[in-house]
C-alpha cells in the first residue's frame, strides 16, 4: 500500500541558508500535518492543511512557511536556518477536517533529517 | 495543551507488564497511541473514540476515560520488540486540524 513519501530523507545546510522539504500524502488523503522532532524530544506540531488551505498552526517559526498544492502534496520552506532547526521533520496525512478526523488514522512519513551546520 | 504522559521512562524485563498514562487538561475527542523507535516514524497502534472504550492489539490494549480526560496503555507480557517511545496523541475540539502528541514515555525491555 502507498505510504506518505517525504523528500529529501537527509539534508545538510549551513546557517542562514534556506531548505525545502516535500511531502506526498497517501492518495485520497486531503489533510497534511507537519511536525518537528528535535533530538530526544517529542514531535511538535507545526502546521496542517486541509484541501489546500491552511487549517491550523502550531509552534511554527515565522521563518518557516508551508503550502499544500493542487495535487495535495505539501512543501515546508525554512529560511534563515539556525542551528536549533536541526531536527527530524515528519509529514503525516489523514482524511477529514476538524472533528471528522476522529477515528481516522494519521499516517506518518519516514521523516526528513535536517542538519544545520 | 499538550497531553502529559507518565511515567517518563520505564525499564521492564521480558514478560513483565507496564501501564502508560496520558492526561489532558482539555476535553478529548479521541486518543491515538503510537510507538516510535529511535530515528523512525511513529507507528500507529490504536485509536479510542468513546469514553469508556477499550481496545486490544495483541498484548497491547488501552482504555479511554473521557470524563477524566485520560487514557491508559497496557502492555502485558512485554517483549523486546516493545522497546521504544510511546506517545499518546489527541485532537482538541476546534474548527481546525490540531493533533498534538503527548510528552512521551520511553519504554525499554531487557532480557
Amino acid at each position: 500500500a502507498a505510504g506518505v513519501i517525504q523528500s529529501p530523507r537527509h539534508l545538510i545546510k549551513e546557517k542562514r541558508e534556506t531548505a525545502t522539504l516535500k511531502c506526498y500524502p497517501i492518495p485520497r488523503h486531503d489533510t497534511v500535518y507537519w511536525y518537528q522532532q528535535g533530538p530526544g524530544q517529542d514531535p511538535q506540531f507545526l502546521i496542517s492543511f486541509y484541501e489546500k488551505m491552511q487549517s491550523d498552526k502550531g509552534s511554527i517559526p515565522d521563518r518557516f512557511s508551508a503550502q499544500q498544492f493542487s495535487d495535495y502534496h505539501s512543501e515546508l520552506n525554512m529560511s534563515s536556518l539556525e542551528l536549533g532547526d536541526s531536527a527530524l521533520y515528519f509529514c503525516a496525512s489523514s482524511i477529514g477536517y476538524g472533528t471528522e478526523i476522529s477515528g481516522n488514522t494519521i499516517y506518518f512519513g519516514e521523516g526528513s533529517w535536517l542538519t544545520v551546520v | 495543551q499538550q497531553p502529559v504522559q507518565s511515567p517518563q521512562a520505564v525499564i521492564l524485563r521480558e514478560g513483565e507488564d507496564a501501564v502508560i498514562n496520558c492526561s489532558s487538561s482539555k476535553a478529548l475527542y479521541s486518543v491515538h497511541w503510537y510507538r516510535q523507535k529511535h530515528g523512525e516514524a511513529p507507528v500507529f497502534l490504536m485509536i479510542l473514540l468513546k469514553g469508556g472504550e477499550q481496545k486490544g492489539h495483541e498484548k497491547i490494549s488501552a482504555s479511554f476515560n473521557e470524563k477524566k480526560q485520560q487514557s491508559s496503555l497496557y502492555l502485558t507480557a512485554s517483549q523486546l520488540s516493545y522497546s521504544g517511545t510511546y506517545f499518546c496523541g489527541t485532537e482538541f475540539p476546534s474548527t481546525g486540524n490540531q493533533f498534538y502528541f503527548g510528552t512521551g514515555t520511553s519504554l525499554t525491555v531487557i532480557p
